[in-house]
């Protein structure tokens, strides 16, 4: 059971937009803890694709952006491509002093 | 350009200790929190704990009693040691470069730990 909650997957034909939420709590997200986003492709480790809530690291298309609001966060993903299908992940810090990921959310491009 | 390159047994058995290490190259060593996350096969990230070069260090309390980190600064080494493993503890196991609550911005490449007897 992950700490920070996802949906198992979402879908989306080319060119549209879809959104993955990730839901914390009071001691992780709400607590003010920054959350970054990780695309990860198979077999490979994940690569950080949003930082500090809605950052993107340099050579991130903008289609990608960030959003967080109360004890949850959200990535948006504008303009959807093949090369998008991956999986995404949430991750921040809890108060508890560890860190913390959600549990992963496969994207399916139709 | 910075690398984190893994490398330890890859196969134990069941109450071994599992032993990796994570070499930093390319990039300055102190400064950072270097942290193990792990995935079991076919499942999600899981963190296993942090430490800095000065050996200070934040485990996940549901390891807490089996994980010992250390923080090698005259080789640019983190080690990563979990006591009596079980096949739970089957994963790829993945050193990472980041701070206290920042992102994570270099992964080493993964190595994969498999428990069975």
């Amino acid at each position: 059971q992950s700490v920070l909650t996802q949906p198992p997957s979402v879908s989306g034909a080319p060119g549209q937009r879809v959104t993955i939420s990730c839901t914390g709590s009071s001691s992780n997200i709400g607590a003010g803890f920054d959350v970054h986003w990780y695309q990860q492709l198979p077999g490979t480790a994940p690569q950080l694709l949003i930082y500090g809530d809605n950052n993107r690291p340099s050579g991130v298309p903008d289609r990608f952006s960030g959003a967080k609001s109360g004890t949850s966060a959200s990535l948006t993903i504008t303009g959807l491509q093949a090369e998008d299908e991956a999986d995404y992940y949430c991750q921040s810090y809890d108060s508890s002093l560890r860190g913390v990921f959600g549990g992963g959310t496969k994207l399916t491009v139709l | 350009q910075v690398q984190l390159q893994q490398w330890g047994a890859g196969l134990l058995k069941p109450s071994e200790t599992l032993s990796l290490t994570c070499g930093v190259y390319g990039g300055p060593f102190s400064g950072f929190y270097w942290s193990w996350i792990r995935q079991s096969p076919g499942k999600g990230l899981e963190w296993i704990g942090e430490i800095n070069h000065s050996g200070s260090s934040n485990y996940n309390p549901s390891l807490r009693s089996r994980v010992r980190m250390s923080a090698d600064t005259s080789k640019n080494q983190v080690s990563l040691n979990l006591s009596s493993v079980t096949a739970a503890d089957t994963a790829v196991y993945y050193c990472a470069r980041g701070l206290i609550a920042a992102p994570y911005d270099y992964w080493g490449q993964g190595v994969l730990v498999t428990v069975s007897s």
